[in-house]
């Protein structure tokens, strides 16, 4: 059965203190890794989206790796304002929808 | 970039009536759209996926006589819970998958008094 998981479950952390969220998957074919950061109340928005092992993303603070049976989202000396939800998602090659794990809860401590 | 809008954001209703949430591709035509549902700290569960102009494909367990789809148009899917009951309160959130991807919609928190 196709399943994304995600750890951990929540994740406290101080202004300044990098740290790293981890989302294993195993999915038979496939055709994206992708990241999504959702605040309460509101929908995910898009943050990248990964196709190979090897391949990594940058978006301001956050770095995004991918293996084959993992991917990690790296936070570098992160805000307040980073303080939501991120889920990571997998798409399956026969039917294009996204798969998604229950998310870690980050929050950022001034 | 895209831009996914979803209306309403928030609504309320009786037990036993039934709540339409539109979905609406505002700048690219979605030639696919996705319902989920989210329960409070869970993921998002895939409802049902639709195409235009084709019968939507429900997820195992989800009652398609309940969760009515329509996909009209290419830009614009509504999802009606029908005699909607307190457990059908959730949060309901659409995705339409089009040339940027999949963008999501803000969400709609339906509660079911």
């Amino acid at each position: 059965e196709d399943q994304v998981t995600q750890s951990p479950e929540a994740l406290r952390l101080q202004e300044g203190e990098s740290s790293s969220l981890n989302c294993s998957y195993t999915v038979s074919g496939l055709r994206g890794l992708f990241w999504y950061r959702q605040d309460p109340g509101k929908g995910p928005e898009f943050l990248f989206t990964l196709y190979s092992a090897g391949e990594e993303k940058e978006k301001e603070r956050l770095k995004a790796t991918l293996t084959k049976k993992e991917s990690f989202l790296h936070i570098t000396a992160p805000k307040p304002e980073d303080s939501a939800t991120y889920l990571c998602a997998s798409r399956r090659g026969s039917q294009g929808n996204l798969i998604f794990g229950k998310g870690t809860k980050l929050s950022v401590k001034p | 970039g895209a831009v996914v809008s979803q209306h309403p954001s928030r609504v309320i209703c009786k037990s036993g009536t039934s709540v339409k949430i539109e979905c609406r591709s505002l700048d690219f035509q979605a030639t696919t759209m996705f319902w989920y549902r989210q329960f409070p700290k869970q993921s998002l569960m895939l409802m049902a996926t639709s195409n235009e102009g084709s019968k939507a494909t429900y997820e195992q367990g989800v009652e398609k006589d309940k969760f009515l789809i329509n996909h009209a148009s290419l830009t614009l899917s509504t999802l009606t819970v029908t005699s909607a009951h307190p457990e059908d309160s959730s949060f309901y959130i659409c995705s339409a998958l089009g040339g940027h991807g999949y963008t999501f919609g803000s969400g709609t928190r339906l509660t079911v008094v």
